[in-house]
């Protein structure tokens, strides 16, 4: 069965850092292509950033570009996403998810993690 | 970017009866030589995570009841319930996966009438 855990999420003050990390068990993590996709309370999805199986490739959103890293330990089957100077908006629960490739949909979502930023 | 619009925001249907959402991409999500649309339905129920329900426009994913299917090409795509149950109460969201960055639809809310 894929599992997909979150954590790291929690409160933080804007300006702040944190990082999320997403343990993946039950597939061949080294082969899947991972995202990060967050959703602010009683809002939408939103697209946030994505790396390829090996890490080489690499896309964020307008949104958090500059702000955010997302990086992969593969001998440990873990995704990560560094956030730095966060703001308000940033608040949302940040869900790790995988596909199989660069041009094929997300398959397989975790529970989520909730990152709340305010003061 | 692409820019995913979904209508209506919000639907309220009776059980057994048809559910309709629409979803509509500002540019053309047909990969020609592939012929394959990007575009993925998901169902969203309270407190869970998205659920894939639809793929490539109109192919069911795997366990998804055949009541969910998917149609449209290019611009223009609809997801249907052919038969509405109770379990089926959710926000969809449509998807594009053609280009980065992925965009969603805003989502369309399905209550029970």
């Amino acid at each position: 069965e894929v599992q997909l855990v979150e954590s790291g999420g929690g409160l933080i003050q804007p300006g702040g850092s944190l990082r999320l990390s997403c343990e993946a068990s039950g597939f061949t993590f080294r082969s899947y292509w991972m995202h990060w996709v967050r959703q602010a309370p009683g809002k939408g999805l939103v697209w946030v950033s994505r790396i390829n199986s090996d890490g080489s490739n690499i896309g964020y959103a307008d949104s958090v570009k500059g702000r955010f890293t997302i990086s992969r330990d593969n001998a440990k089957n873990t995704l990560y996403l560094q956030m730095k100077l966060l703001r308000a908006e940033d608040t949302a629960v940040y869900y790790c998810a995988r596909a199989v490739g660069y041009d094929t949909p997300i398959d397989s979502w975790g529970q989520g993690t909730l990152v709340t930023v305010s003061s | 970017d692409i820019v995913m619009t979904q209508s209506p925001d919000s639907q309220a249907v009776s059980l057994g009866e048809r559910a309709t959402i629409n979803c509509k991409s500002s540019q053309s999500l047909l990969y020609s030589s592939k012929n394959k649309n990007y575009l993925a339905w998901y169902q969203q129920k309270p407190g869970q995570p998205p659920k894939l329900l639809i793929h490539w426009a109109s192919t069911r994913e795997s366990g998804v009841p055949d009541r969910f299917s998917g149609s449209g090409s290019g611009t223009d795509f609809t997801l249907t319930i052919s038969s509405l149950q109770a379990e089926d109460v959710a926000v969809y969201f449509c998807q594009q996966y053609y280009s980065l960055p992925y965009s969603f639809g805003q989502g369309t809310k399905l209550e029970i009438k």
